[in-house]
């Protein structure tokens, strides 16, 4: 079936370093979803990528859908210790049909971020 | 406007009770979706529902059942609990449409059982 895969897993980094989650998946997706959830929080929908290429910016974040709409990346530049958390993406579950909104969450890369 | 609401929001239970997850939406959501949150494993859908009366399996079904008898609610329930079921467990809600839509996420339910 349909994996998505985040790289990696843990990332922890010293305030105003960069910061790089990366998504990939096991079939073509027509879109890609990102969310953040802080501890102990709930997920919260960022963006979402459709175009093969795509670049969006949110102030520092920087997210991109690869050519082959088959990876993505979230790049956060001087990292805060407000962008602490878990960082998602999510591709479509099609299986072949549509996917009625049902999403394939990657495991997520958890951000810690020390003053 | 409260979003996307879920009852309640911890749990602890013996193995074997059964109990039911309430989660209710105010955004007239078509699509609602039952996750369960484990470490490591990201999110993973248990079941879903494209509208009311009508509900459907996701990724990891078994154990569970659910209905949404009303647009706005979509139940969650556990006949039978057993410690592998302890986890977070996150309702969420979109529009309904050809390409996917954010989803909204509730608070989640933190249930253990014993």
């Amino acid at each position: 079936g349909q994996q998505v895969m985040q790289i990696p897993q843990y990332q922890h980094v010293q305030e105003g370093e960069d910061f790089t989650t990366y998504c990939n998946s096991s079939t073509t997706l027509s879109n890609i979803q990102w969310y953040k959830q802080r501890p102990g929080g709930h997920p919260v929908f960022l963006i979402q990528l459709v175009k093969s290429g795509e670049v969006k910016k949110q102030k520092r974040l920087t997210f991109q859908f690869g050519e082959a709409k088959k990876n993505s990346s979230l790049h956060i530049t001087a990292t805060q210790t407000t962008d602490v958390g878990t960082y998602f993406c999510a591709g479509p579950r099609n299986a072949g049909g549509t996917s009625y909104g049902k999403l394939t969450f990657g495991q997520g890369t958890i951000l810690t971020v020390h003053p | 406007n409260a979003g996307v609401t879920q009852t309640p929001k911890f749990r602890v239970l013996k193995t074997g009770q059964s109990m039911t997850l309430l989660c209710a939406q105010d955004m007239n959501h078509e699509y609602m979706y039952w996750y369960r949150q484990d470490p490591g494993m990201g999110l993973r859908l248990i079941h879903y529902s494209v509208g009311e009366g009508t509900t459907a399996k996701g990724e990891v079904p078994d154990g569970y059942n659910v209905s949404r008898l009303k647009k706005q609610n979509f139940l969650l329930g556990l006949e039978s609990a057993a410690p592998s079921q302890t986890s977070v467990y996150f309702c969420a809600s979109s529009y309904s449409s050809f390409h996917n839509q954010p989803q909204h996420f509730g608070d989640g339910t933190r249930l253990s059982i014993l």
